[in-house]
C-alpha cells in the first residue's frame, strides 16, 4: 500500500466510449503525474500537476484530457480512444520540490486499459 | 539515445545468487531512484540516493556520481524477489528519466 489510489484497476472500452480514471492521494504530495507503460518501453510522462495547475503535457493527444481538482485528486478522462492506446496507466504523487528535497515517487497499482 | 540506460534487461538468477543490476546516466542528477514494479504493475520506491550506499535488508544500492552509475544489489536472491527493477533520474522540472528496466526472475 503505498497511499495512492487509482480506480479502476482495469477497463475495457471500445474506441467510442468516453471512461475516467481516477487517482488519489492522502499523503499531502502536491505533484501529481499520469504516466503511460507500455509493453517493453520506459515509463511515458503524459502530464504533470503542481499545486493543481498542469505544468507538463507532454504532446499527449487531446483524446486524453486530464483533470486535477484538488492537490489530491487527479482524474484522466478518455474518449475516442485507439487500440494502440491500449497499455497500463499510471498515477504517482511526490512532494514539489527540487532533486532531493521532494523526495520520493509514490505510484498507484495502475489502470490496465484495453482498446478493443 | 536514453539518458538512463539499464542492464541486464533480462536477468535470471537461482534462489539464493547475489544480483547486479546496473545503470548509467548522462544527465546531471541530485538523486537517482530505485523502483520495483512486480507482475500486475504497482510500482514501489526502493531506494532515493544521492551518493554511497544504502541498504534497506538484502537490498543495497549504490551510487558513483562522478561515473555517473549506479548499482543495485540484492543478496541472498528469492523468488519473491522476482519483479522488473526500474532506475529513474529526476529533472530540474519535476519530471523523470527512466530506464526501460530489468527483469528478474529468481527460480527455486
Amino acid at each position: 500500500e503505498t497511499g495512492v489510489t487509482q480506480t479502476p484497476r482495469h477497463l475495457v472500452m471500445g474506441m467510442t466510449n468516453k471512461k475516467s480514471l481516477k487517482c488519489e492521494q492522502h499523503l499531502g504530495h502536491n505533484a501529481m503525474y499520469w504516466y503511460k507503460q507500455s509493453a517493453k518501453k520506459p515509463l511515458e510522462l503524459m502530464f504533470v500537476y503542481n499545486f493543481k495547475e498542469q505544468t507538463e503535457n507532454n504532446s499527449v493527444p487531446s483524446r486524453f484530457s486530464p483533470e486535477c481538482p484538488n492537490s489530491s485528486h487527479l482524474f484522466l478522462h478518455l474518449h475516442t480512444l485507439q487500440p494502440e492506446d491500449s497499455a497500463l496507466y499510471l498515477c504517482a504523487s511526490r512532494r514539489r520540490g527540487s532533486g532531493f528535497e521532494a523526495g520520493e515517487l509514490f505510484f498507484g497499482e495502475g489502470s490496465r486499459l484495453t482498446v478493443l | 539515445k536514453n539518458e538512463v540506460e539499464q542492464s541486464p534487461q533480462n536477468l535470471t538468477a537461482q534462489e539464493g545468487e547475489f544480483i547486479t543490476i546496473n545503470c548509467s546516466y548522462s544527465v546531471g542528477i541530485s538523486a537517482l531512484h530505485w523502483l520495483q514494479q512486480h507482475p500486475g504493475g504497482g510500482i514501489v520506491s526502493l531506494f532515493m540516493l544521492s551518493s554511497g550506499k544504502k541498504k534497506h535488508g538484502r537490498l543495497i544500492a549504490t551510487i558513483n556520481i562522478q561515473e555517473k552509475h549506479s548499482s543495485l544489489h540484492i543478496t541472498a536472491s528469492h523468488p519473491r524477489d522476482s519483479a522488473v527493477y526500474i532506475c529513474a533520474v529526476p529533472t530540474a522540472g519535476n519530471q523523470f528519466y527512466f530506464g526501460t528496466g530489468t527483469s528478474l526472475t529468481v527460480i527455486p
